[in-house]
């Protein structure tokens, strides 16, 4: 199992630009969510799903989108990039009815 | 007041030494409770998951909950420079599995 994937590692956008973060697991998890952790703040909860077809707001939506078409990928996009964007994102995902997330590497994104 | 506190450290201590690590909370429906380990430039591992209050081993390791106080911890036998890493304390009230995080106390085992 690779768990969950995460892809790019790392990217910079300019102010304005827009971007797909990938996010897929292997575990078969109906859950997901996705994460910006910045220094000092914690996990910030932006998005998350219940399974394919069912996305919710977490804390901190605004300036992001998801859609969640299969059971195992979870993009996050990013529109009209800005610099209060630049942070370390992360993706997770469990199982229907359990509390413990299994997170991925992380997506180091900087706006300029 | 944050729902989760957490103090952020950094706490230093030689190798060998015993570590204590702490969360309080002040969301009395919360029912469980999870500790996070994150090594620099990673993402967080899951080290613990315990159910209610008492206690819970693994290995070096040996988390606890304190439902009536709202105070958890996490205890570290041994401590090896491996260890150094940051520790998330994270609880759940079971709805809808959002998890709230600590913001992490940073660890460092001195060799």
């Amino acid at each position: 199992n690779a768990g969950v994937t995460q892809t790019p590692k790392f990217r910079i956008l300019k102010i304005g630009q827009s971007m797909t973060l990938q996010c897929a697991q292997d575990m078969n998890h109906n859950y997901m969510y996705w994460y910006r952790q910045d220094p000092g703040m914690g996990l910030k909860l932006i998005y998350y799903s219940v399974g394919a077809g069912i996305t919710d707001k977490g804390e901190v939506p605004n300036g992001y989108n998801v859609s969640r078409s299969t059971t195992e990928d979870f993009p996050l996009r990013l529109e009209l990039a800005a610099p209060s964007q630049t942070s370390v994102y992360f993706c997770a995902s469990t199982h229907q009815g359990r509390s413990e997330q299994y997170f991925g590497p992380g997506t180091r994104l900087t706006v300029t | 007041q944050k729902e989760v506190e957490q103090d952020p450290g950094p706490l230093s201590v030689p190798e060998g030494a015993i570590v204590s690590l702490n969360c309080t909370y002040s969301n009395s429906a919360f029912q469980y409770f999870m500790w996070y380990r994150q090594y620099s430039r990673k993402g967080p591992e899951l080290l613990m998951y315990t159910y209610s209050s008492g206690n819970k081993e693994d290995g070096r390791f040996t988390a606890q909950v304190d439902k009536s106080s709202k105070y958890i911890s996490l205890f570290i036998r041994d401590s090896q420079p491996s260890d150094s890493a940051t520790y998330l304390c994270a609880m759940d009230s079971g709805g809808y599995q959002k998890v709230t995080f600590g913001t992490g106390t940073k660890l460092q085992v001195i060799p």
